[in-house]
């Protein structure tokens, strides 16, 4: 398997414009996971999927944040308008409850500056 | 609300060398904990997860304690070698049947093996 996929790998973005992020998790993993990681605060989970619907969003910011799964295969973070702390590195993660099922595997990331 | 402390930050050591990195978490009501390891530019990569009923795993030259009443579990790597260069990070998930997928991540301790 490929893993989860994730792109772009890095954006580059000016304040006020729009950012979408996209993730494809693993084939048959049914919860998918959006995290932020900054040097500051660390990783934090914003946004979990299981079966394609938001449990949990509680760790999404501000409303400037939206995120959707709109089948199994794909995920998008939108950020609307941006802002330069939004800066970080944005992970996608999926998971599999029949397996090991608390254990979550990592996309790559994405590096998000936004200038 | 759960907080995880991982000292020292960074660590340095020779190769070959014995060595321990510490977690410490607030509140005991825990599901699991998971350690990850994360190389530079890269995603996060899980070593070894503890349920709250155990009190450690192991996989080859790692093993992971976990003492859930006095909130620390520690990770412990045999004969380091340079390959094992990497943040390792801690995380915990709560005692929740829809929360224990909210991972609560430390800050993680950079860890430099030199030859």
């Amino acid at each position: 398997d490929a893993g989860v996929i994730q792109s772009p790998r890095h954006e580059v973005t000016e304040m006020g414009q729009e950012v979408t992020l996209r993730c494809k998790p693993i084939s048959g993993h049914d919860y998918l996971f959006w995290y932020r990681q900054t040097m500051m605060r660390g990783l934090e989970l914003l946004i979990y999927f299981n079966n394609n619907v938001p449990i949990d969003d509680s760790g999404m910011p501000e409303d400037r944040f939206s995120a959707k799964m709109p089948n199994a295969s794909f995920s998008t973070l939108k950020i609307q308008p941006s802002e330069p702390r939004d800066s970080a590195v944005y992970f996608c993660a999926s998971s599999f409850r029949g397996g090991r099922a608390d254990t979550q595997y990592f996309g790559p990331g994405t590096r998000l500056t936004v200038l | 609300k759960q907080e995880v402390t991982q000292i020292p930050a960074a660590l340095s050591v020779p190769e070959g060398e014995n060595l321990v990195l510490n977690c410490s978490f607030t509140d005991s009501a825990i599901y699991n904990l998971q350690w990850f390891r994360q190389d530079p530019g890269k995603g996060l990569t899980s070593l070894l997860l503890i349920q709250s009923s155990q009190r450690e795993q192991t996989s080859g030259r790692l093993n992971a304690s976990l003492d859930k009443s006095s909130g620390r579990s520690t990770l412990y790597i045999a004969a380091s070698q340079p390959g094992d260069s990497a943040t390792y990070l801690c995380a915990v998930s709560p005692y929740s049947g829809a929360g224990s997928y909210q991972l609560t991540f430390g800050k993680g301790t950079k860890l430099s093996v030199i030859p």
